[in-house]
């Protein structure tokens, strides 16, 4: 079992639409969670870090719940510019290596 | 902003030859990862160094060795190429000042074997 786990999508949304996506993690001690974007073939993109108290940037908040080990992304007013694969991102107990999820695919159309 | 330099950006090898990928860390950045992208695969992590010594092992085969130079560049030396080592190969930064752990990737090395 992976120890980030995410829906892959693919989430098709208009443009305008609020989409969010979640994500699980399985080791209750990681500190240091985050979501990256990744366009294809592309490196991935920190988008921001997530913090427990939530965190706003923008047009994306990130919410993390530690008792249920849960990670959330919410976009808001969708761009065509937002279609990518969003990785959710967990440090390890090591403080070095992250642990990515399989990633979700949005998809914005016009 | 300068960011993480990754060479060469493509490579193409026959199995069992020798491939050295190189990465350049964001200035003043003291940490760099090297993580593997297989097609349709997350990144996983292989290794990582700190002040140019391991700080932490994964899932990096016998044949891959790594290290970390004086000016702080790595080099991730390949031998016995298989075809399953065909992926995308990113190298990650961070140093001081970086907030809350956050990596900062290159634009990663394509290494396909025929």
């Amino acid at each position: 079992r992976k120890e980030v786990e995410q829906d892959p999508g693919p989430f098709n949304v208009p443009e305008g639409a609020t989409v969010a996506f979640n994500c699980t993690y399985s080791n209750s001690a990681s500190q240091s969670f985050f979501w990256y974007r990744q366009d294809c073939r592309k490196e991935p993109k920190l988008l921001m870090s997530v913090y427990s108290s939530g965190n706003e940037d923008g047009r994306f908040t990130a919410q993390l719940n530690r008792a249920s080990q849960y990670i959330s992304l919410l976009i808001r007013d969708s761009k065509l510019s937002d279609s990518a694969t969003y990785l959710c991102v967990v440090l390890s107990n090591s403080g070095y290596a992250l642990n990515f999820g399989k990633g979700t695919s949005l998809l914005v159309t016009p | 902003a300068a960011g993480v330099i990754q060479s060469p950006r493509h490579l193409i090898k026959e199995k069992r030859e020798t491939a050295t990928l190189k990465c350049y860390p964001i200035p003043r950045h003291d940490t760099v990862y090297w993580y593997q992208q297989g097609p349709g695969q997350d990144p996983q992590f292989l290794i990582s160094f700190y002040e140019k010594m391991q700080s932490d092992k994964g899932s990096i085969p016998d044949r891959f060795s790594a290290q970390q130079f004086s000016d702080y560049h790595s080099e991730l030396n390949m031998s016995s190429l298989e075809l399953g080592d065909s992926a995308l190969y990113f190298c990650a930064s961070r140093g001081p000042g970086t907030g809350d752990n956050e990596q900062f990737f290159g634009p990663g090395t394509r290494l396909t074997v025929l």
